[in-house]
């Protein structure tokens, strides 16, 4: 009953380091996004899949990348860690029938980022 | 633009009482509401949606909402709060292509 699971828990890093954040889910499920969420500012969309092979920028795409490894798998990669991108880091998943038909989107347990 | 408000963030209430937490969006059309938990450390559970139909929608662990049209309000209710009630709580607006938009949450303090 693994549902959306998300590595690491917590990372430390110093700035301008790289870092991928790995999120997998087992629902079978088409859509997958990922979100931070930061004090005060509820969550943000960072990236999209709406299905396996393709992605897109949500409303803060700046300084990261995606990669939908596979249905199950989306990853996402800080290639210059900044001060600013600290942030709990929520993977998320959702099956899709169609535009405009929305399907509740299941959560990880997020990957708490520091950077120095 | 769109938007979606939770004008109060932090809640206090006692044990027993009534909850009432508020929620408005700005939308042209009807949009794909959602009510969202997160507990200290974890990830947002689903508590209720509303997509159409009976504006009063029911959920998981006793809480309803409803639907407003003419206050562009989602507001979430429970009649009897619970002490594990206590966490933050999330409004969400589904529009375009399976994109959420979410409110800033609102901390919920259950006092015994």
């Amino acid at each position: 009953n693994a549902g959306v699971t998300q590595t690491p828990k917590f990372q430390v890093l110093k700035t301008g380091q790289s870092m991928t954040l790995q999120c997998a889910q087992d629902m079978n499920h088409n859509s997958m996004y990922w979100y931070r969420q930061d004090p005060g500012m509820g969550l943000r969309l960072i990236y999209y899949s709406a299905s396996e092979g393709t992605t897109d920028k949500g409303e803060v795409p700046n300084g990261y990348n995606v990669s939908r490894l596979n249905k199950r798998e989306f990853s996402l990669r800080l290639e210059s860690a900044a001060p600013s991108q600290t942030s709990v880091y929520f993977c998320a998943s959702s099956d899709v029938f169609g535009q405009g038909i929305f399907q509740p989107q299941h959560f990880g347990d997020g990957t708490r980022l520091s950077i120095l | 633009a769109q938007s979606v408000t939770q004008p109060d963030i932090h809640i206090t209430v006692s044990e027993g009482a009534s909850l009432e937490l508020r929620c408005n969006y700005s939308y042209g059309a009807t949009p794909y509401l959602f009510w969202y938990v997160q507990s200290p450390g974890q990830g947002l559970q689903l508590l209720l949606k509303y997509f159409s139909g009976d504006t009063l929608v029911q959920g998981i662990k006793g809480f309803e909402a409803e639907f407003k049209r003419s206050q562009s309000s989602f507001n979430l209710r429970k009649p009897s709060v619970h002490w594990s009630d206590a966490a933050e709580y999330f409004c969400a607006v589904g529009r375009g292509f399976n994109k959420f938009y979410f409110g800033s949450g609102t901390k919920l303090n259950v006092k015994p």
